[in-house]
C-alpha cells in the first residue's frame, strides 16, 4: 500500500522567514496530494491541494510544488506569520488517503 | 462549504462499555466517508472505508467485530467501539466524500475517546 514520509517533524521560523516541509509517496499511481493544517484538538483543515497532472500551484502565502518522477512533494509558506503555528500533514491518495507522520511548526514572533 | 458533523464531542466510559459514535454530513451527500484514529501528538490513521449501503472495508490490523462501521444512509456513518479498553483511548475523525471520482475528503470535529 502507500507510504507516505514527511519531513522534518518539527520546524520553528522566524515570524516573516519561509518554511517547507516535503513529503515522498510511495505509490506512482496517487494521483491527489492535499496538505492540512491541524491544531490541536480541532480536525484537519484543507489549506492546498494538487493533482498530479499539475506540477505547482499557489494560494496566496502557500504553494505545493509536485514531483511525479521522484514522487514528492513539497508545501512552501512565505512571510510565515505566528497564526500558522499548528501541525502539517501531507497526504497522498488514489482511492483513500495515506497521511505522512506531521511536522509541528513553530512561528517565532 | 461542505460540513461534517460528529457526536459525541467528546465521551467517557468505563472498560467493557460500547460506544457509538455518529459522523453526519450537513449539506451534501457522502458515498463514501472514512473513519480514522489519531493517537497523541502522531498522523491520522485510516481505520475503515465505508460506502453507502455495502460493508466497510478494514485496514489491516482493525478489528471490524471490535469496531463497528455501519453507513445506513448517504448523510449518516456511525463507528461502535465494542468492548471498549483504555487502550481504545484515542482521537476519532471521520471524513466524507462526495462523489465518486472526486479527491477532497472534509473532516468532522472529532471525537475524543477515554476508556477508564
Amino acid at each position: 500500500g502507500e507510504n507516505v514520509e514527511q519531513h522534518p517533524s518539527t520546524l520553528s521560523v522566524q515570524e516573516g522567514d519561509s518554511a517547507v516541509i516535503k513529503c515522498t509517496y510511495s505509490d506512482s499511481a496517487s494521483n491527489y496530494f492535499p496538505w492540512y493544517k491541524q491544531e490541536l484538538g480541532k480536525r484537519p483543515q484543507l489549506i492546498i491541494d494538487i493533482r498530479s497532472n499539475v506540477g505547482e500551484k499557489k494560494d496566496q502565502r502557500i504553494a505545493v510544488t509536485l514531483n511525479k518522477t521522484a514522487k514528492h512533494f513539497s508545501l512552501h509558506i512565505t512571510e510565515t506569520q505566528p497564526e500558522d503555528s499548528a501541525v502539517y500533514f501531507c497526504a497522498a491518495s488514489i482511492t483513500d488517503m495515506r497521511f505522512g507522520a506531521g511536522t509541528r511548526l513553530t512561528v517565532k514572533p | 462549504g461542505a460540513v461534517v458533523s460528529q457526536h459525541p464531542s467528546r465521551v467517557i466510559c468505563k472498560s467493557g462499555t460500547s460506544v457509538k459514535i455518529e459522523c453526519r454530513s450537513l449539506d451534501f451527500q457522502a458515498t463514501t466517508m472514512f473513519w480514522y484514529r489519531q493517537f497523541p501528538k502522531q498522523s491520522l490513521m485510516l481505520m475503515a472505508t465505508s460506502n453507502e449501503g455495502s460493508k466497510a472495508t478494514y485496514e489491516q490490523g482493525v478489528e471490524k467485530d471490535k469496531f463497528l462501521i455501519n453507513h445506513a444512509s448517504l448523510t449518516l456513518s456511525t463507528l461502535t467501539v465494542t468492548s471498549a479498553h483504555p487502550e481504545d483511548s484515542s482521537f476519532y475523525i471521520c471524513s466524507a466524500r462526495a462523489a465518486q471520482g472526486t479527491d477532497t475528503q472534509y473532516f468532522g470535529p472529532g471525537t475524543r475517546l477515554t476508556v477508564l
